[in-house]
């Protein structure tokens, strides 16, 4: 079972929309909540939550941690086609002296002209 | 300062062979995590690792995968006799410490053939 839900799995909306990416997560050892953006190489580092109803906002993009719900939300308004990528939910789990990511399967995103 | 490298970014390799998969933190990064991406899945933790040490390997398969951060010089995922099942994108992340964002390089794709 999975510890890191992604919904939806994928997402076509026209530029200027604004999109609404959902992560649900368990809460085993949960130290984190990360969102990154994969286009075709590297997931980029979008934001890191860690407390609950702490908006954190970059640009166009924000996200906000409900930890007694487990979920985040990523927020991304005035959708551009460059929005268009993958974004990557990931726990940072962190137990026994050890840190790791546990990353749910994506949102794809794609923003058409 | 330069991201995280990893080198090669493509790398084939014939059923039998050995793999040997680079990466370089970022400056001032002690922690590497190696990921690893299979088509149409999520990113999957492999091992994170500190200077000279194994910290968690949990995510590692027993046989034919190790990996090392020697004092000097970069981090190395080996894989012995590959399989076609190897096949996939291998990402290596770094941070400072341990429970903070992680970055990620631009990953080797590994194609057993």
């Amino acid at each position: 079972e999975d510890k890191v839900v992604q919904s939806p799995l994928s997402l076509v909306v026209h530029e200027g929309d604004t999109v609404t990416l959902n992560c649900s997560y368990e809460v085993t050892n949960f130290r984190s909540l990360l969102w990154y953006k994969q286009e075709k190489k590297a997931p980029t580092f979008l934001f890191m939550l860690t407390s609950s109803g702490i908006e954190k906002k970059s640009g166009r993009l924000s996200s906000i941690l409900d930890k007694k719900e487990l979920f985040s939300i990523l927020n991304i308004t005035a959708t551009q086609t460059g929005d268009s990528a993958i974004y990557l939910c990931a726990r940072g789990d962190s137990g026994a002296g050890s840190y790791q990511l546990t990353f749910g399967k994506g949102t794809k995103l794609s923003v058409i002209p | 300062n330069a991201g995280v490298m990893q080198n090669p970014r493509h790398l084939v390799r014939r059923r039998g062979q050995e793999a040997r998969l680079r990466c370089s933190p970022m400056k001032g990064h002690s922690h590497v995590y190696w990921y690893r991406q299979l088509p149409e899945e999520g990113l999957k933790f492999m091992v994170y690792l500190q200077k000279e040490n194994i910290i968690d390997e949990s995510g590692m398969p027993k046989e034919r995968f190790s990996a090392e951060f020697p004092k000097e010089g970069p981090s190395i995922l080996r894989i012995q006799q590959v399989v076609r099942g190897d096949s996939a994108a291998y990402f290596c992340a770094s941070s400072p410490s341990a429970n903070t964002e992680a970055f990620f390089g631009q990953g080797t794709r590994l194609t057993v053939v």
